[in-house]
């Protein structure tokens, strides 16, 4: 059983609607979480990054963490055709240095 | 302006081959990365180096070498290449701040084919 589990998808949704894209982890050390986008033959770039519990919000994007539960959420709010991309779930230890534990990753599609 | 490049993007090869992978970062970081990713998207770290030095080694086979000629520039080697080693390698760098979790930014990729 990997550390961090992202259910792989694909998930298609309409244009507008509202998506959430979950990971569960087995390490109750981990402390920093962050959202990766990654295009189709591109590289993951980080879209949100949260310390500990709690929600924080850039835009249409809603990252929560609910570490009680090991459980790491992203909303996408009125989603694009421009969201459709694989997202990738990350975390790491306090004290870890930068190595990220990743999950598996969500494929969506947002469909007009 | 590219900030994490690589080279080749492609790289199609023969099983028991030896081939090089080449990153570059114009970020200005100390630490940089090399990641693989299979064929189901899994992104799993293999190596990091700060300032030349090797900081994360995970459980990769010792044919996979990494070389930091400076803070700038981290290779990957592969010798006596096999079919399981086919995947996209990202290379990766972030700038190094004591007890702080910082941002990587990642290359576009080289995808291997081994045949």
């Amino acid at each position: 059983q990997k550390e961090v589990e992202q259910d792989p998808g694909p998930l298609s949704v309409p244009e507008g609607a509202i998506v959430s894209l979950n990971c569960t982890y087995s390490n109750s050390a981990f402390q920093y979480f962050m959202w990766y986008r990654q295009y189709s033959r591109k590289g993951p770039e980080l879209l949100m990054y949260t310390y500990s519990s709690g929600n924080k919000e850039d835009g249409r994007f809603t990252a929560q963490v609910d570490k009680s539960s090991k459980y790491i959420s992203l909303f996408i709010r009125d989603s694009q055709p421009s969201d459709s991309a694989t997202y990738l779930c990350a975390m790491t230890l306090t004290g870890g240095g930068n190595k990220l534990t990743f999950g598996t990753g969500t494929q969506l599609k947002v469909e007009l | 302006d590219t900030a994490v490049s690589q080279t080749p993007k492609y790289l199609v090869t023969q099983m028991g081959n030896d081939k090089s992978i080449k990153c570059e970062q114009n970020l200005g970081h100390d630490t940089m990365y090399w990641y693989k990713q299979d064929s189901k998207k899994f992104l799993k770290i293999m190596f990091s180096y700060n300032n030349k030095e090797l900081i994360i080694n995970e459980t990769v086979p010792n044919r996979f070498s990494p070389k930091s000629p400076d803070k700038a520039h981290l290779n990957l080697h592969i010798n006596s290449l096999e079919l399981g080693d086919s995947a996209v390698y990202f290379c990766a760098s972030s700038q190094d701040v004591a007890g702080k979790t910082d941002t990587q930014y990642f290359g576009p990729g080289t995808r291997l084919t081994v045949l």
